[in-house]
């Protein structure tokens, strides 16, 4: 069973704050994907990460993969009250298990103003 | 922009009897997926769907669930026989190829009494 666990599984910080979330699996996956949901709505994907060690910004969003493809990382910079939200990560392996994505625990973000 | 729909967005069935839930992938996509989200629980892969037939299905996935997609835009779920268990959000996921990542719809949210 592969697993992907996400930590922390609660943050709550003040408006202007840093933070980081983590994803971490003895696994390795083709690809890793971070989402957000919001209550009553589906997931909503922000980025994709395909390469070891890539890293892709997002306006003030970074998102890491580990070099071996095991990991991988969320850093906001300066959060704000609007980020306030569930955070999801979601690997996928490549071969027969292409499209079955394997969700971490999700992180639920609070930003207070 | 183009989206998933699922319909409805809330049902509620009697234990033992069949629920179907409905889903709209996006027009030009081929893959699909369904996952479920147990109350305060991970997200998790039920069934993948390629070409008219399941690519590949969780262990969740027993004899007691089935997917069709009866004409060009539907994607359904059917469950036979409902158990408590069962009462979950259910996600509907399409893709257009293996380097596009999945999108989700807003779920069904599925009470069993």
């Amino acid at each position: 069973t592969q697993l992907l666990e996400q930590s922390p599984q609660f943050l709550s910080i003040q408006e202007g704050e840093n933070l980081t979330v983590y994803c971490n699996s003895s696994s390795v996956f083709s690809s890793l994907q971070w989402y957000r949901q919001e209550p009553g709505e589906g997931p909503v994907l922000l980025v994709t990460v395909v390469t070891g060690g890539e890293v892709k910004k997002l306006k003030r969003l970074t998102f890491q993969f580990g070099d071996a493809r095991k990991d991988s990382s969320l850093h906001i910079t300066a959060a704000q009250p609007g980020d306030t939200g569930l955070y999801l990560c979601a690997g996928e392996k490549g071969g027969t298990s292409y499209g079955k994505l394997t969700f971490g625990q999700g992180t639920i973000l609070t930003v207070h103003p | 922009e183009p989206e998933v729909t699922q319909t409805p967005s809330h049902q509620v069935t009697q234990m033992g009897q069949e629920v179907i839930l409905r889903c709209v992938p996006i027009s030009n996509h081929l893959y699909f997926y369904w996952y479920r989200q147990i109350l305060g629980q991970k997200v998790e892969f039920l069934v993948s769907f390629y070409n008219n037939e399941i690519s590949e299905k969780s262990e969740i996935f027993d004899d007691q669930f089935s997917v069709e997609r009866p004409d060009g835009s539907n994607f359904t779920l059917k469950i036979r026989s409902t158990k408590l268990e069962d009462s979950a959000m259910y996600f509907c996921a399409s893709r257009e190829d293996h380097s596009q990542p999945q999108h989700f719809g807003d779920g069904t949210r599925l009470s069993i009494l």
